[in-house]
């Protein structure tokens, strides 16, 4: 079946710190990977988004890549800031399916 | 400025009583989701539909019902069977691909509270 497991929470750092939240994945066939953000009281704005092996999606300082041999598709960014204080959702669409399966959500923050 | 929205942000209902949650898209997406969020967990899908007029059970279905009779719209009713309906309501729509769907939008969110 397909399933997302992200590392748990919480995690705080602290400004310009090097952030690493793994995501590994079970799929079957070719997914497309996503990483969504989602700060207090609010929906979910996708962050980036990967859909082939070996792709590096990237978006405000944050990157990711799909990495088939291993099933992974850790978030990371060199410098965190206080803004990034949020909840992190890693999420898989299999290449056949109209279902998105969700992460559990790591949250993050990130104090001066 | 095309989008997803969702009211009221802020729902307050007595036990018992049925309530409808809107969602509306004018992103002309085919698909449309609505996912439940309990605080400090991920999301449960409870509807999806692909299509107007045709919508499939997700993985919490029990004490709720949903409508697609718009392309735009896709409401969310929580029934007074629904035995725990406190909870933050997100709705998501996405296009369809040729073989598949592309990365889901989401709306603000509704928060219910079961007073």
């Amino acid at each position: 079946g397909n399933s997302v497991t992200q590392m748990e929470g919480p995690v705080t750092l602290s400004e310009e710190a090097f952030l690493t939240i793994n995501c590994t994945y079970t799929a079957t066939g070719y997914p497309s990977l996503f990483w969504y953000v989602q700060y207090p009281g609010e929906g979910l704005q996708l962050l980036l988004k990967a859909t082939k092996a070996d792709d590096k999606g990237s978006n405000k300082g944050f990157e990711a890549t799909y990495r088939k041999e291993t099933t992974s598709f850790h978030l990371e960014k060199g410098s965190v800031q206080v803004s990034d204080s949020a909840v992190y959702f890693c999420a898989l669409l299999p290449n056949t399916g109209n279902q998105f399966y969700f992460g559990t959500g790591t949250s993050l923050t990130v104090i001066p | 400025d095309g989008g997803i929205t969702q009211s009221p942000k802020y729902l307050f209902r007595k036990e018992g009583q049925n309530v409808t949650l809107s969602c509306e898209q004018n992103l002309n997406h085919d698909a449309m989701y609505w996912y439940r969020q309990d605080p400090g967990q991920g999301l449960r899908l409870i509807y999806y539909s692909q299509i107007v007029n045709d919508f499939q059970k997700g993985d919490i279905a029990e004490g709720y019902s949903v409508s697609r009779e718009k392309k735009e719209s896709f409401p969310l009713t929580v029934t007074s069977a629904q035995k725990n309906p406190t909870a933050f309501y997100l709705c998501a729509s996405s296009r369809r691909t040729a073989s598949s769907y592309n990365e889901q939008f989401f709306g603000p969110g509704t928060r219910l509270t079961v007073l």
